[in-house]
């Protein structure tokens, strides 16, 4: 049981390049969520879903896109980077029910930078 | 809308000291509510959580929080500080299933 994974750990961008971050988990989650970590700001939503098929903007959605064709998958796409996208990248998963409602597991994190 | 205060970006204690974190939410209805613990360069790791049942909560590492709805406060604490505990501490709410953090409070442990 590997919980919630995240590739790549590291990862350098030049402004207007284009990637994706992958999250993955083997709990049968059904909500997955993403974070980004900045100083002195905790951590902010940017995208959220509550199953395959169905995704929400967060808090600070603009510059990325999400999709969840699988239960186990939610990709974070930043299609063209920007400076100000700069910053450590958390994908979290829970379940919808059971013992612990509302509970996270957080992924290691993608530490990202924007050049 | 809920929302999570926490008060102090940086805590310093010495070793063998109270530690204690603040933190204040607003929640329009009974909301759960966590803490987080980050270590350095890594993610994010679950302390405790308050679900409605008791009101004073245990977690992981000897820290404790109590649910004061009165104060609307949950505040973290550990009576003994270790050097050990230098880490960042993030105050969650949540009552829509979505978790929104404070800004987090740097610990320092001096020896």
């Amino acid at each position: 049981n590997a919980g919630v994974t995240q590739t790549p750990k590291f990862q350098v961008l030049k402004t207007g390049q284009s990637m994706t971050l992958q999250c993955a988990q083997d709990m049968n989650h059904e909500y997955m969520s993403w974070y980004r970590q900045d100083p002195g700001m905790g951590l902010r939503l940017i995208h959220y879903s509550v199953g395959a098929g169905i995704t929400d903007q967060g808090e600070v959605p603009n510059g990325y896109n999400v999709s969840r064709s699988t239960t186990e998958d939610f990709p974070l796409r930043l299609l063209s980077a920007a400076p100000s996208q700069t910053s450590v990248y958390f994908c979290a998963s829970r379940p919808d029910s059971g013992a612990n409602p509302y509970e996270q597991y957080f992924g290691p994190g993608t530490r990202l930078t924007v050049t | 809308a809920q929302s999570v205060t926490q008060l102090g970006s940086h805590v310093s204690v010495s070793e063998g000291a109270l530690v204690l974190l603040r933190c204040n939410y607003s929640s329009s209805v009974p909301p759960y509510l966590f803490w987080y613990v980050q270590y350095p360069n890594q993610g994010l790791q679950l302390l405790l959580k308050y679900t409605s049942a008791a009101t004073l909560v245990k977690g992981i590492n000897g820290f404790e929080a109590e649910f004061k709805k009165s104060e609307t406060s949950f505040h973290l604490t550990k009576p003994s500080a270790h050097m050990s505990d230098a880490a960042e501490y993030f105050c969650a709410v949540s009552n829509t299933g979505k978790l929104i953090f404070g800004q987090g409070t740097t610990l320092q442990v001096k020896p």
